[in-house]
Parts: C-alpha cells; structure tokens; sequence
C-alpha cells in the first residue's frame, strides 16, 4: 500500500509564500491530491495533478510532482490568515482508495 | 443533495454500547467510502461502497464494524461493543465513478467519544 509522508508543522508570515512538501512510496498512483481542512470541518479539495504531469498552477496555488524522487509540494502564494489549516497529502490507487499523509498544520501570521 | 451530509455531528457512547453513524452521498454518485481519523489527524480507509454493493472492504475491522448502503436510504456505519479506541472523527465521501478526475468529495464528519 501506500505510504505518504509530509512535515508536522510550517509558519509562515501574511503575504509570504508557503510550501508543503510530502513524499509518497507508490509510484503507481495515479492522481495526487491536496486536501484542507480546518478546525472542526471535513476536508475540502483543493487540487489535484495527473502523475504523468509535473506542473499544475490554479491561482494562488501551485503543485509540484517529481515523479522520479516521489516528492509532491504544494505552493500558496501570498498566503493570507485564512489559509491557516492543516493541509493533507493524498494518493489514490486503482481502487479509488485515497491514502493520507498525517497532514501538515500551517500557521500564518498576521 | 449537492453536498455529502452526515448525521449525527457528535455521538458520545459508553464502552460497550452501539453506535450508529449515517451518510447521504451527492446525488448522482455511485461511490461511497467511509474513512476514520484519529487523535494525530491519521485518516484511514475503511470501506467503499459502488451503490449497493461493498467494492472494498480492506481497512474494514473484522469485529464489530459493520457498513451498509441500502437503495434510497443513507449510507451507515455501525459499531458494536464501541471501544474507547474508536474514538475518532468518522469522514464520509463520495464520487461519481473511480475513473479519470472524478474525485472524492467529504462530508463534515462524525465526531465519535466513547467514554
């Protein structure tokens, strides 16, 4: 199965770039995704990317997927209060099953 | 509906009594999964369901989790002889197929204490 990493914890200040990084074991998922979720709420799609993609922009955000070293990131650019959440990497396998990474809480700073 | 609904928002159980958690998929999708997430924010799948039938049942507990989805009602998922383990936000999402963009969209989530 599936095995998806990323970092506990990213602080960032208002108006600064984030990125969270997440790095996954199975290289024959075929769509990776980025998951939000604020206090108390369920998890709300912010994007995906294709696995033979490298690059998908939607706004503020960015993703990143390096197929070769298993290494998946998420950019928000000019990252606001509300952007405060904890945000989960996931991959999905054949069966539709979505596999989570244990999620990265970013904190933005006024 | 337009969104995935579940029912109840929090639940709390004594060790030992049943719990009974219910999901109401988007109109329209076929496909519903149940997943648990713990106290470190870990998700993990339990069951999916394709309309009626279970489609996969690899992270379903072989003891006191059952799940149904029965035409023209919600979706459950029950737990007998709760334990002080199950304690966890229990998520449920849908889609409309398991091909090409379709995604998963989430419910607000169960919140269930077992005390």
């Amino acid at each position: 199965g599936e095995d998806v990493e990323q970092s506990l914890f990213l602080s960032v200040r208002e108006g600064d770039s984030s990125v969270i990084n997440c790095t996954y074991t199975d290289s024959s998922s075929t769509y990776l995704y980025w998951y939000k979720q604020e206090p108390g709420a369920g998890l709300q799609l912010l994007t995906y990317i294709f696995s033979n993609m490298d690059m998908k922009q939607d706004q503020r955000l960015t993703v990143l997927l390096n197929k070769k070293d298993k290494h998946l990131s998420l950019r928000i650019a000019d990252t606001q209060t509300g952007d405060s959440a904890i945000y989960f990497c996931s991959g999905r396998n054949a069966g539709n099953m979505l596999t989570f990474g244990g999620g990265t809480r970013l904190m933005v700073k006024p | 509906g337009e969104e995935v609904a579940q029912t109840p928002k929090h639940l709390v159980r004594g060790e030992g009594q049943k719990a009974k958690l219910y999901c109401a998929p988007i109109k329209g999708h076929s496909y519903v999964f149940w997943y648990q997430q713990v106290l470190k924010n870990e998700f993990k799948f339990l069951i999916s369901f394709q309309n009626e039938n279970v489609f996969d049942e690899t992270g379903m507990p072989k003891e006191r989790f059952s799940a149904k989805c029965l035409p023209n009602s919600p979706c459950s998922l029950e737990i007998q002889a709760t334990k002080l383990e199950d304690s966890a936000v229990y998520f449920c999402a849908s889609s409309q197929s398991v091909e090409g963009t379709d995604t998963q969209y989430f419910g607000p989530g169960t919140r269930l204490t077992v005390l």
